[in-house]
């Protein structure tokens, strides 16, 4: 079984500051990593996504994340936000029967 | 790639009525699933229908509560029963195609 802890509710951030929403996972097989955005109002859709290979995954909208098999933890970062980047975040974690197990979710909030 | 559409977009039902959900996907896919997004909460799953078999259930959803039908390779239902106020939930239907789990855009359901 897998399941995911998204460590931070709410980030408030100022426009064009970085940001960082933290994930760890728990999982006793391989693990697919996602995360995944959804506007207000809106549906989901993928920011990024590790199946294996290099550890750093860079998406869309300028986020990256970084794999960490040791710490089991699948933090997601973008360097500069922007107003439009306000939205809610989830971290999902899926196995080989292609489940997704998601975070609660994180609620980021841009500043001007 | 899979573009996933669902109807109806949104409905309000009355208490102990039933809603039959209806996911399109534009290729074929192996694995489907049906997630519930509860008011404020992130995504459950509820199970994942099989296409020539009976839907595998997660904990805490029954049969009898939410049918499943999955027919063919590109389309499934999954009907809300007897509904109450708790079953007020975003439902979205989701497919795993070339290493990515797309979502349709959810059905938002309102029970009175």
């Amino acid at each position: 079984a897998q399941s995911v802890t998204q460590l931070d509710s709410q980030v408030p951030v100022f426009e064009e500051a970085p940001v960082e929403l933290r994930c760890n996972y728990s999982s006793s097989v391989s693990v697919y990593l996602f995360w995944y955005v959804q506007y207000p109002n809106q549906g989901l859709q993928l920011l990024l996504k590790y199946l294996s290979g290099s550890t750093l995954v860079k998406g869309i909208n300028g986020f990256e994340a970084e794999f960490n098999k040791s710490q089991t933890s699948f933090h997601l970062r973008k360097p500069s936000v922007h107003i439009s980047d306000t939205a809610e975040y989830f971290c999902a974690v899926g196995g080989n029967d292609y489940k997704l197990s998601f975070g609660a979710g994180t609620t980021v909030t841009v500043r001007a | 790639s899979a573009v996933i559409s669902q109807k109806p977009s949104r409905d309000i039902c009355q208490r102990g009525t039933s809603l039959t959900i209806q996911c399109q996907v534009d290729s074929q896919v192996t694995m489907m699933f049906w997630y519930r997004q509860q008011p404020g909460q992130s995504l459950t799953l509820i199970a994942t229908a099989n296409q020539g078999s009976e839907a595998t259930y997660e904990s805490g959803f029954v049969i009898d509560k939410f049918p499943i039908s999955r027919p063919n390779l590109t389309f499934s239902t999954l009907t809300v029963s007897n509904m109450s106020p708790e079953d007020s939930s975003i439902y979205l239907c989701s497919a795993w195609a070339g290493g990515e789990q797309y979502f349709g855009p959810g059905t938002r359901l309102t029970v009175t």
